[in-house]
């Protein structure tokens, strides 16, 4: 069964700083991985999808990149702001198509 | 503007109630899912849909039944027999759980507290 676990659990950073979010899954075999913002009390919103055959994506100050042979992604925020302070979960879809989610990083930016 | 509703935003539930949480999608999406969140969790997968009047159980099935009867809603029903529901429910959407190339689209969630 795939695991997803996401490294750290929380983050404090002062603003400006750039910093890395880690995703690691015990299968390899997927067919994507996503990247997803939650603020408090909300839904999800899909930052970044990275296809099996792609290495990386980006959107704005966001760069995800991702290693299927090791079983890793890596979420790259340039410049944080105190606006970029939510959780962030990553998510694996592999064989079922149904996406597996990790627990999520709790990111603070203090201004 | 298209999107995934969820109602209500809060839900109290007293011992021994049914209740019904609504999830309704105007993206004309044939997926669709239905997730609990608790503190400092992931995404748990309740039950999914595929097609309408079709769907399938999630990890955590007991306790809950969902129905399909249109393609633009999925509501979940929490049972009596689900002893411990105070939980973050996420209703998503996607075009197709076969097309992995697409995104799932996210509702605002509904909490779920029992008095």
């Amino acid at each position: 069964k795939q695991e997803v676990t996401q490294i750290p659990a929380a983050l404090s950073v002062p603003e400006g700083e750039n910093l890395v979010l880690n995703c690691s899954f015990t299968d390899s075999a997927i067919y994507n991985l996503q990247w997803f913002r939650q603020d408090p009390g909300k839904g999800l919103t899909s930052l970044l999808l990275i296809q099996s055959s792609q290495r990386e994506q980006t959107s704005g100050r966001l760069n995800a990149s991702l290693d299927k042979s090791s079983g890793r992604s890596t979420l790259y925020i340039a410049a944080s702001q105190p606006g970029d302070s939510a959780t962030y979960l990553c998510a694996v879809t592999a064989g079922s198509y149904i996406p597996t989610f990790g627990r999520g990083t709790s990111l603070i930016v203090h201004p | 503007d298209g999107g995934i509703t969820q109602s209500p935003k809060y839900l109290f539930r007293k011992e021994g109630q049914n209740v019904t949480l609504s999830c309704e999608q105007n993206l004309n999406h044939d997926a669709m899912y239905w997730y609990r969140q608790d503190p400092g969790q992931g995404l748990r997968l309740i039950y999914y849909s595929q097609i309408v009047n079709d769907f399938q159980k999630g990890d955590i099935a007991e306790g809950y039944s969902v129905s399909r009867e249109k393609k633009e809603s999925f509501p979940l029903t929490v049972t009596s027999a689900q002893k411990n529901p105070t939980a973050f429910y996420l209703c998503a959407s996607s075009i197709g759980a076969g097309r992995v190339q697409e995104t799932q689209y996210f509702g605002p969630g509904t909490r779920l507290l029992v008095l």
